[in-house]
């Protein structure tokens, strides 16, 4: 599976839009990008996911690169209950198995 | 999604004892996983449990430390087996969804384990 890379940490005010990076340069052609955050003492949970369009659901908005090598989750009005560690996974689909964790982004929304 | 419940919730075992981690989901599922996530790192995958066959071991994890059980196509359980401060950690279970071509994955609350 492609290995992803994701900063650390990053900060966002209440109100405003959430842009969370995710680099995945050796993504290949079936390999979907996933979304997923952990919110503090809870199992993760799904956010989102694409293969090459743009997603948007009730939570959020996946941008995928046209090349596919890095793509953006959006949250466009975190609020502080958004304040969790987001994980951003490369898997091919299709029945197959396990999802491999990165490191993932802390993000720390701020009133 | 399919809704997970894992017991316990938290525990705190002595040294050198074993403990039984159970994941029950409300549907029939084909794939289950255990994850491990020790504190203050990211989840990693500990093996994966089919109905039927024996669980298949990621890398640095063995049966004997981790032996794991699939009775049906709703339940499953993992045992930390002589345990020691380093298996202090969230154990969760999750199994795969139905969505189509995608791998989503629905996890349970995770058991969080303190080893003295």
């Amino acid at each position: 599976d492609a290995k992803t890379t994701q900063p650390p940490s990053m900060d966002c005010a209440e109100g405003r839009a959430a842009n969370l990076p995710c680099n995945h340069s050796t993504i290949s052609g079936n390999e979907y990008v996933y979304w997923y955050r952990q919110i503090h003492s809870q199992g993760p949970q799904y956010i989102i996911h694409g293969l090459k369009n743009n997603e948007t659901n009730e939570m959020a908005s996946l941008i995928i690169t046209e090349d596919r090598k890095s793509s953006t989750l959006i949250l466009p009005h975190a609020t502080l209950r958004d304040t969790a560690v987001y994980y951003c996974i490369v898997r091919a689909g299709w029945n197959t198995d396990k999802l491999i964790f990165g490191t993932g982004t802390r993000l720390q929304v701020f009133p | 999604s399919a809704v997970i419940s894992q017991k316990p919730s938290r525990d705190i075992c002595q040294r050198g004892t074993s403990l039984t981690i159970q994941c029950q989901v409300d549907s029939q599922v084909t794939m289950m996983f255990w994850y491990r996530q020790q504190p203050g790192q990211s989840l990693t995958l500990i093996a994966t449990a089919n109905q039927g066959s024996e669980a298949t071991y990621e890398s640095g994890f063995v049966i004997d430390k981790f032996p794991i059980s699939r009775p049906n196509l709703t339940f499953s359980t993992l045992t930390v087996s002589n345990m020691s401060p380093e298996d202090s950690s969230i154990y969760l279970c999750s199994v795969q969804g139905s969505s189509p071509g995608a791998n989503v994955l629905t996890f349970g609350a995770g058991s969080r384990l303190t080893v003295l």
